[in-house]
């Protein structure tokens, strides 16, 4: 049962341009989502995280959407940088602790 | 310090040896996980620590068996593994389990077993 999808396993934007990642989850215990972004041989990274409460929540270049009723979120990047190639991840967290990541979009801004 | 330390970095191992993960942090946090990410997939929940105690174990084989000796350490034993077990072993750290934004992931153990 995957609780946290991602459908767009990759997604490739010209630098300057918006990048829009997407994200679908079917568990309602989830009451934040998280996005991080992961290099290889590193471990992964907070990016930022809205509640269930909250519909947008914004951080720099970094928004991130949620539609409680469609169970949708998205994480929306403008301007897109070349630094921001990376895989990124969608997470659901619940009160027990559990954080589950999406299967991660492979974002690349070419130059 | 804001990081998760997870030593070591890469570990080979037959099927038959005992050998052991260990993940440090020293940012007070009181909740501490084990991931695996298999190549290409997501990282998925193995065990959670909550205040030194194992608060969920995710159905993991006892081949793996977790310890958190103080709040600042989290181990993970190895016993006879298989060689499907060869993974990125994550480790991280949060306040607490509803640390919300919180989360600190180290970079990880490449353990391959052979």
């Amino acid at each position: 049962d995957q609780q946290v999808k991602q459908n767009s396993p990759s997604l490739s934007v010209q630098e300057g341009r918006i990048s829009i990642l997407n994200c679908d989850y079917t568990n309602s215990m989830f009451d934040y989502f998280l996005w991080y972004k992961k290099y290889p041989a590193e471990g992964p990274t907070f990016l930022i995280s809205i509640s269930s409460i909250k519909d947008k929540n914004e951080d720099g270049r970094f928004t991130v959407f949620l539609n409680k009723s469609a169970k949708h979120l998205s994480l929306h990047i403008v301007p897109s940088q070349p630094g921001d190639s990376a895989v990124y991840f969608c997470l659901g967290s619940s009160n027990t602790g559990k954080l589950i990541f999406g299967q991660g979009t492979t974002l690349q801004v070419k130059p | 310090d804001t990081e998760v330390t997870q030593t070591p970095k890469h570990l080979v191992m037959g099927m038959t040896n005992k050998k052991s993960l260990k993940c440090e942090q020293h940012m007070g946090h009181r909740a501490m996980y084990w991931y695996k990410q298999k190549a290409k997939k997501p990282p998925e929940l193995m065990f959670v620590y909550s205040y030194e105690k194992l608060s969920i174990n995710e159905s993991v084989p006892s081949r793996f068996s977790p310890e958190c000796p103080n709040s600042s350490l989290l181990n993970l034993h190895l016993h006879a593994l298989q060689p499907e077990d060869s993974a990125l072993y994550l480790c991280a750290s949060s306040q607490d389990t509803r640390s919300n934004y919180g989360y600190t992931f180290g970079s990880g153990t490449r353990l391959t077993v052979v």
